[in-house]
């Protein structure tokens, strides 16, 4: 089982409307990520928060938003996407600073179809 | 900026055989750490095996192990006794401390019965 949970596994969205994934890990992590990983491609980095601070990657769009209500919880908010944004969302955790060492522990990932 | 390059894009290895997966990476620090992950048809990421630079000893993992080469910024993965379940996308991924995670561009790996 993993460490990181995502919730949902699956989502089929329009274009208009607004959905969120949920990302939870419960190993007491101080850094969590939100990744985009299309077929056939090592994911990309979207969001890092990290020691209660967001690092956005300035690459992805405002439709996309991040929100961590609390250490453990990390979600995606989505408004108005596009079919472009089909992809395999990926959440990971890591301990953070001066653990570097035990690498990142990924969910299982939620599969977005933007219709 | 790191960069991570796996040039296999595709394996292929008989059931009980062994493969390596060759990746190299340029970087002017150190001090830093390497990974194998794995990606099955599953999705999940999950970590085969890490490296820290600092130590010269190559790591181990059951049937997993890698050959660093430090000097020659090279970190492949062997995979011994190759079994139907390792068939997956293997991605090499670099690590500076505070800083992101970079991945290669993967190399899917299928194991022949």
């Amino acid at each position: 089982d993993t460490e990181v949970t995502q919730t949902p596994k699956h989502l089929v969205m329009g274009m208009t409307n607004k959905k969120s994934l949920k990302c939870e890990q419960h190993m007491g992590h101080r850094a969590m990520y939100w990744y985009k990983q299309k077929a056939k491609k090592p994911p990309e980095l979207m969001f890092v928060y990290s020691y209660e601070k967001l690092s956005i990657n300035e690459s992805v769009p405002s439709r996309f938003s991040p929100e961590c209500p609390n250490s453990s919880l990390l979600n995606l908010h989505l408004h108005a996407l596009q079919p472009e944004d089909s992809a395999l969302y990926l959440c990971a955790s890591s301990q953070g600073r001066g653990q570097g060492a035990y690498g990142y522990t990924f969910g299982s990932g939620t599969r977005l179809t933007v219709v | 900026a790191q960069t991570v390059t796996q040039s296999q894009p595709e394996m292929s290895v008989q059931e009980a055989e062994t493969v390596t997966l060759s990746c190299t990476y340029d970087t002017s620090e150190s001090d830093y750490y390497l990974f194998w992950y794995k990606q099955p048809p599953s999705r999940q990421m999950i970590l085969v095996i890490r490296q820290e630079a600092y130590k010269q000893q190559n790591a181990t993992e059951n049937r997993f192990s890698v050959n660093f080469q430090k000097a020659a910024k090279s970190f492949s993965l062997k995979i011994s006794d190759s079994q139907l379940g390792d068939a997956a996308m293997y991605f090499c991924a670099f690590l500076l401390e505070g800083e992101k995670l970079t991945f290669g561009t993967g190399t899917r790996l299928t194991i022949i019965p």
